[in-house]
């Protein structure tokens, strides 16, 4: 089975102060990584996935992830916050024959002025 | 593109009525579509996939004679949540995919409040 293990439920910070999110997954096969953003009372909107090649991935909004498989992680990080980045993120994991995403709890992020 | 719209974005019933909420794909043709649960501060928890013309997939636990799920073509699914009672309360989120699960877009949710 697959599951992802999200390490932080809120994460406060400053605005243009760096900031990682934390995403542990585990599988017994090779997988496919999302990160999705949600603001309040709406849906899910994509930041970046990783299906293959290379193990950085750069996403919208100056979002990027680094896919580690010995480490078995994929952590979301960000240069400079801004007060617009404060939403929900999910972490999410899919692939070897499971037809579904599995979510992670999620991060609130709370960026501060 | 790929833009996904569900319809009421809200609504407020009696308990015991049904509620219907439709999920379109505007602009794509969706193979499968994925019907999401999430409750207040928690993460979404999927309920069933659909693929068009045949039966939902339903998740354990999920009964699927109270969330029935209809997927007639490939732009549009719908989920009817039969009798509804106040723990039916949630946010419901649909997804639709043109391919495999690795490409979903979501919709932008509604909320069913039952009192």
């Amino acid at each position: 089975a697959q599951s992802v293990t999200q390490l932080d439920s809120q994460v406060p910070v400053f605005e243009e102060a760096p900031v990682e999110l934390r995403c542990n997954y585990s599988s017994s096969v090779s997988v496919y990584l999302f990160w999705y953003v949600q603001y309040p009372n709406q849906g899910l909107q994509l930041l970046l996935k990783y299906l293959s090649g290379s193990t950085l991935v750069k996403g919208i909004n100056g979002f990027e992830a680094e896919f580690n498989k010995s480490q078995t992680s994929f952590h979301l990080r960000k240069p400079s916050v801004h007060i617009s980045d404060t939403a929900e993120y999910f972490c999410a994991v899919s692939g070897g024959g499971y037809n579904k995403l599995i979510f992670g709890a999620g991060t609130r992020l709370a960026v501060h002025p | 593109g790929a833009v996904v719209s569900q319809h009421p974005s809200r609504v407020i019933c009696k308990s015991g009525t049904s509620v219907k909420i439709e999920c379109r794909s505007l602009d794509f043709q969706a193979t499968t579509m994925f019907w999401y649960r999430q409750f207040p501060k928690q993460s979404l928890m999927l309920m069933a996939t659909s693929n068009e013309g045949s039966k939902a997939t339903y998740e354990q636990g999920v009964e699927k004679d109270k969330f029935l799920i209809n997927h007639a073509s490939l732009t549009l699914s719908t989920l009817t949540v039969t009798s509804a009672h106040p723990e039916d309360s949630s946010f419901y989120i649909c997804s639709a995919s043109p391919q495999g699960p690795e490409t979903q877009y979501f919709g932008p949710g509604t909320r069913l409040l039952v009192l």
